[in-house]
């Protein structure tokens, strides 16, 4: 494709509810890259796939969040029992191997109620 | 561990002045260093890097950035600002280990005034 894509754009929903936010990664490329940008702590780096293989999964917050990687491409983020506190917007981007730029999606505006 | 700091969570300026946006990492090993800038309602777009090649670098709408080791430092500039910079701005250092994931600065938004 021509850029990393992510959908939702927004998604609102109510605490305690489960969410799934799909990215799209730019054709060919094979990292793939979550983060989280909220108000007043920036952007925190969550998971990182290489492949389908998730060797560093050491910004998920907690277990209610996971992610999974097919095929090489599209990964979905997946929060459980939604808190107020996961409102953010999450970030994908991906890479053509682990040494080149990142490339960004334009972000999944997550509102918790 | 790697870090990195933004001086000034806003920064103002005139049409037409010197932009100056500051950046200082830590790095226990030679960094490679990004400034990325996010329009509203926009996603980020890089604008430069600095990869260990020259330590002057030159971006995307006339910005540059200067690596400096002594200073750890590497602060965007650009000569003359229009008021399409207006943006948030987010300096990031990638991270030694296999996946090379970003650190990111907390962002400084600027402001353009006519």
């Amino acid at each position: 494709g021509a850029g990393v894509s992510q959908s939702p754009s927004n998604k609102v929903t109510e605490k305690g509810k489960d969410v799934e936010l799909r990215c799209d990664p730019i054709s060919g490329h094979t990292a793939l890259y979550w983060y989280r940008q909220s108000l007043g702590q920036g952007l925190e780096f969550l998971i990182y796939f290489q492949g389908n293989s998730a060797p560093d999964k050491s910004g998920l917050p907690s277990d209610r969040f996971s992610a999974e990687r097919t095929g090489g491409s599209v990964s979905t983020l997946t929060i459980q029992r939604t808190q107020q506190e996961d409102s953010a917007v999450y970030l994908c981007a991906s890479s053509f191997g682990t040494q080149e730029t990142q490339y960004f999606g334009p972000g999944t505006r997550l509102l918790v109620l | 561990a790697q870090s990195v700091t933004q001086l000034g969570s806003h920064v103002s300026v005139s049409e037409g002045a010197l932009v100056l946006l500051r950046c200082n990492y830590s790095s226990s090993v030679p960094p490679y260093l990004f400034w990325y800038v996010q329009y509203p309602n926009q996603g980020l777009q890089l604008l430069l890097k600095y990869t260990s090649a020259a330590t002057l670098v030159k971006g995307i709408n006339g910005f540059e950035a200067e690596f400096k080791k002594s200073e750890t430092s590497f602060h965007l500039t650009k000569p003359s600002a229009h008021m399409s910079d207006a943006a948030e701005y987010f300096c990031a250092v990638r991270t030694a280990g296999n996946n090379r994931k970003l650190i990111w600065g907390l962002g400084t938004s600027l402001a353009v005034n006519p």
